[in-house]
């Protein structure tokens, strides 16, 4: 079975300083994974997703993840956080054989003047 | 502009009533789902449906109802059934059913509140 924790359910970082949020999954199959982010009372909104072609992978408004087969982790960064990124963050997972994406409990950043 | 709408945004009911929220989308995606999010607990899946008039439970799936007679429409039933049934309550879709890297597309979001 599929799990993904995410660690640290607040986040608090300064406006330009590096945003860092944690995801580790569990699978028993090579994984696909995504990073959601959320705005207040909104739906979700891909970021970004790992599907195996690069480890390194590149999303929208400047966030990037790494996927570390190892460490089971896919961490996502943004070198300078923006004010406008506070929000809330969701890391999920699903695999290749199409059993469901399974959500993490999510992580709220807030992002400091 | 193509989406998912989700209707309402907001709605109270009072406990032991029926609610029926609404999805519909013009991706012309096949694959629909309905999830229930709580603070703190992430989404957890309700139902889903791969194709027209075909579904399928999620894990949390007791107390609701779903049908999917259109493709475009795929409307979610909380019923008085629903132990606890006040939460923000979220439609996707995609074109690919959970195959792996199929990207969810999601509504808007309807927020029950049972008084």
């Amino acid at each position: 079975a599929q799990s993904v924790t995410q660690l640290g359910s607040h986040v608090s970082v300064s406006e330009g300083a590096l945003v860092l949020l944690r995801c580790n999954y569990s699978s028993s199959v090579p994984p696909y994974l995504f990073w959601y982010v959320q705005y207040p009372n909104q739906g979700l909104q891909l970021l970004l997703k790992y599907t195996s072609a690069a480890t390194l992978v590149k999303g929208i408004n400047g966030f990037e993840a790494e996927f570390k087969k190892s460490e089971t982790s896919f961490h996502l960064t943004k070198p300078s956080a923006h004010m406008s990124d506070a929000a809330e963050y969701f890391c999920a997972v699903s695999d290749q054989y199409g059993n469901k994406l399974v959500f993490g409990a999510g992580t709220i950043l807030r992002v400091k003047s | 502009d193509g989406g998912i709408t989700q209707s309402p945004k907001y709605l109270f009911r009072k406990e032991g009533q029926n609610v029926t929220l609404s999805c519909e989308q013009n991706l012309n995606h096949d694959a629909m789902y309905w999830y229930r999010q709580d603070p703190g607990q992430g989404l957890r899946l309700i139902y889903y449906s791969q194709i027209v008039n075909d579904f399928q439970k999620g894990d949390i799936a007791e107390g609701y109802s779903v049908s999917r007679e259109k493709k475009e429409s795929f409307p979610l039933t909380v019923t008085s059934a629903q132990k606890n049934p006040t939460a923000f309550y979220l439609c996707a879709s995609s074109t690919l059913a959970f195959r792996g890297a199929g990207e969810l597309f999601f509504g808007e979001g309807s927020r029950l509140t049972v008084l």
